[in-house]
């Protein structure tokens, strides 16, 4: 099972602030089969980033994601309110073996 | 418009059978390539995922949940039934249904809908 561990596991930042989140995992993850996720209180996943860079439908610019083999990036270039939320990194490499990060919670500082 | 919906019992008591269904729209399971995974959520936890079924019936279960799990389809009524034998109280979590991404004839294991998900409590 590829596990994944995200970092850091809680962040503090203000508003307009750029934020960078990382997702390793344990072995490489083939073909950038990497998937982010946004989770809200009391709502499901939404995707965000597929193919570890490709936004989903609706998603704005300002997030992107970047990385390969065992490294990947979910970046914020300027955060709004609505960004503050918990984030989950997936890999589908493996499938039907799928297994998610433990998250990072994205906080207003 | 594709959606999809869970339900089931909010309680079950310990050692009992949990049965959830995931009533889906706007998308076939008959359809080459498309598939219905669960997944779950502990409270305050990260998401874990539980089993899927396939298009064709193929079915996959995570490894350390393998004998408990069952996984079943209704292609005709649209739904999606996930069996979890002998609950414990370590299996309270929002459970959800989601769909794997197809488009154009090409499909990959992230998760485009999900479901509201439906949060089941074991306790005596």
């Amino acid at each position: 099972e590829i596990v994944l561990t995200q970092s850091p596991g809680t962040l503090s930042l203000s508003p307009g602030e750029r934020a960078t989140l990382s997702c390793r995992a344990s072995q490489s993850v083939i073909s950038k089969y990497l998937a982010w996720y946004q989770q809200k209180p009391g709502q499901a996943p939404r995707l965000l980033i597929y193919g570890a860079s490709s936004r989903a439908t609706g998603i704005p610019d300002r997030f992107s994601g970047s990385g390969s083999g065992r490294d990947f990036t979910l970046t914020i270039s300027r955060l709004e309110p609505e960004d503050f939320a918990v984030y989950y990194c997936q890999q589908y490499g493996s499938s039907p073996w799928l297994t998610f990060g433990g998250g990072t919670k994205l906080e207003i500082k | 418009q594709v959606t999809l919906r869970e339900s089931g019992p909010a309680l079950v008591k310990p050692t009992q059978t949990l049965k959830l269904t995931c009533s889906f729209s706007g998308f076939s399971l008959s359809t080459s390539g498309m598939c219905v995974s669960w997944i779950r959520q502990p409270p305050g936890k990260a998401l874990e995922w539980l089993a899927r079924i396939d298009w064709d019936d193929d079915k996959y279960y995570r490894k350390s949940l393998k004998t408990r799990l069952t996984v079943s389809k209704d292609t005709s009524k649209n739904q999606v039934v996930l069996t979890m034998t002998n609950m414990d109280p370590v299996d309270t979590a929002t459970y959800y249904c989601a769909r794997r991404h197809c488009s154009g004839g090409v499909c990959y294991d992230y998760f485009d809908y999900w479901g509201q998900g439906t949060l089941v409590t074991v306790s005596s």
